[in-house]
């Protein structure tokens, strides 16, 4: 299976900052790469899906970049309702695999 | 708008089985492929099944296989999972999810919570 290794697995930060997340793969997915925002009790929202694409309705805000095996998560000004548990996760390869995490809590 | 509503979930001694349904709105429901992904509590998000639109491409975690069963009912657009054989260890709140492209979801539903304890 291919591992996904997110960085950091929590992180503080104010409103207004520019927050990145880093996600690893064990092996190359090219630009097969998700991720997803889930706040406590609720389901999984996807953000972003192929590395970069935006999914509809998301905020400018959010961003995604790389491929092969590193990738990037970035929100480029922080609002209160972004403080959340941020996942990636890899659909090149059967089966697909989610990173652990990264929460990102208030400052 | 797309709506995913999963049920059935609840609390079932180890050994047990358990239904879960998945009931879609807002889009063609047989046009898509489907997922059932996992969450354990306090835990990261595990996909479990896969099934294609026409019902006959099935994929399992190892996790899983032998012991749960996805199927579809397009007619009924509706999704299922049959779990037998309940461990502990599969305690979790189920989610469906559609299947926009590979196995990438782009709507989950609110999730169901499994409980597997004596």
């Amino acid at each position: 299976d291919v591992q996904m290794t997110q960085s950091p697995s929590s992180l503080s930060a104010s409103v207004g900052d520019r927050v990145t997340i880093t996600c690893r793969a064990s092996q190359g997915i090219s630009k097969f790469l998700a991720w997803f925002q889930q706040k406590p009790g609720e389901a999984p929202k996807s953000l972003i899906y192929d590395a970069s694409s935006l999914q509809s309705g998301v905020p400018s805000r959010f961003s995604g970049s790389g491929s092969g095996t590193d990738f990037t998560l970035t929100i480029s000004s922080l609002q209160p309702e972004d403080f959340a548990t941020y996942y990636c996760q890899q659909y090149n390869t059967y089966p697909p695999t989610f990173g652990q995490g990264t929460k990102v809590e208030i400052k | 708008q797309v709506l995913l509503v999963e049920s059935g979930g609840g609390l079932v001694k180890p050994g047990g089985s358990l239904r879960l349904s998945c009931a879609a709105s807002g889009f063609p429901f047989g046009d898509y492929y489907m997922n059932w992904i996992r969450q354990a509590p306090g835990k990261g998000l595990e996909w479990i099944a896969h099934i294609s639109s026409s019902g006959s491409t099935i994929y399992y975690a190892d996790s899983v296989k032998g012991r749960f069963t996805i199927s579809r009912d397009n007619a009924k657009k509706s999704l299922y999972l049959q779990m037998t054989s309940l461990r502990a260890e599969d305690t979790a709140v189920y989610y469906c999810a559609r299947n926009l492209k590979l196995y990438y979801s782009d709507y989950w539903g609110q999730g169901t919570l499994v409980t597997v304890s004596s």
